[in-house]
């Protein structure tokens, strides 16, 4: 069965520090990736997705950027962090060519920039 | 551009009873696919039902169940015997079903309250 590993869980985070948010899957193989930010109490707000290795499409310009170094691998970064990249930010993934495929989702970061 | 509109942000109902939440969208395509979320305190998001446009039977699982129609741009999701468990916040979602279809966009959500 296929699985979605996010980490960390939480994190505290001083305003001008760098991130690294990581996303891995198991059990299938080529997927797409996304990253999400849910906002507190307010819907999720796709940031980038990547359809294959090296390709990222960003969705809203901002202090953050992505990658995808492994098939199944995604990589939320930031070099320098706003008060404004706090929030909770989910990992995801569907099947390859199935665009009825649901989301699965991994459990969420929550960043707290301070 | 879609867009998906939920106009309850929170709704309350008694254990074992029944209740509709409602969902719109906007969009000129003609395939694609709708989907309901919930999302429990843990924050986990766990996929509910999920609805084909090109589908005209209303999907149904286990207790939940939608009423689709396309014509009028509407996807409610049913409840029924709601659970205390079904506590939660519920998004509805849409994803087109072209060649581009790799972005699934989100309702704002509605917070659903049981009580026993």
């Amino acid at each position: 069965s296929q699985t979605i590993h996010q980490w960390p869980a939480t994190l505290v985070q001083p305003v001008g520090s760098p991130l690294s948010l990581e996303c891995t899957v198991e059990g299938t193989s080529n997927p797409n990736l996304y990253w999400y930010r849910q906002a507190a109490g307010r819907g999720l707000q796709l940031l980038f997705y990547s359809v294959g290795i090296g390709q990222i499409s960003s969705e809203v310009p901002q202090n953050l950027s992505a990658s995808r170094p492994q098939d199944r691998q995604f990589i939320l970064s930031s070099k320098k962090l706003l008060l404004s990249d706090s929030g909770f930010y989910l990992c995801a993934w569907t099947k390859k060519g199935g665009t009825n495929s649901p989301l699965h989702f991994g459990n969420g970061t929550r960043l707290t920039v301070t | 551009a879609q867009t998906v509109t939920q106009s309850q942000p929170e709704m309350s109902v008694q254990e074992a009873e029944t209740v509709t939440l409602s969902c719109t969208y906007d969009t000129s395509e003609s395939d694609y696919y709708l989907f309901w979320y919930k999302q429990p305190p843990s924050r986990q998001m766990i996929l509910v039902i999920r609805q084909e446009a090109y589908k005209q039977q209303n999907a149904t699982e286990n207790r939940f169940s939608v009423n689709f129609q396309k014509a009028a741009k509407s996807f409610s999701l049913k409840i029924s015997d709601s659970q205390l468990g079904d506590a939660a916040m519920y998004f509805c979602a849409y994803r087109s079903g072209g060649t581009g279809g790799f972005k699934t966009i989100f309702g704002a959500g509605t917070r659903l309250f049981v009580k026993a």
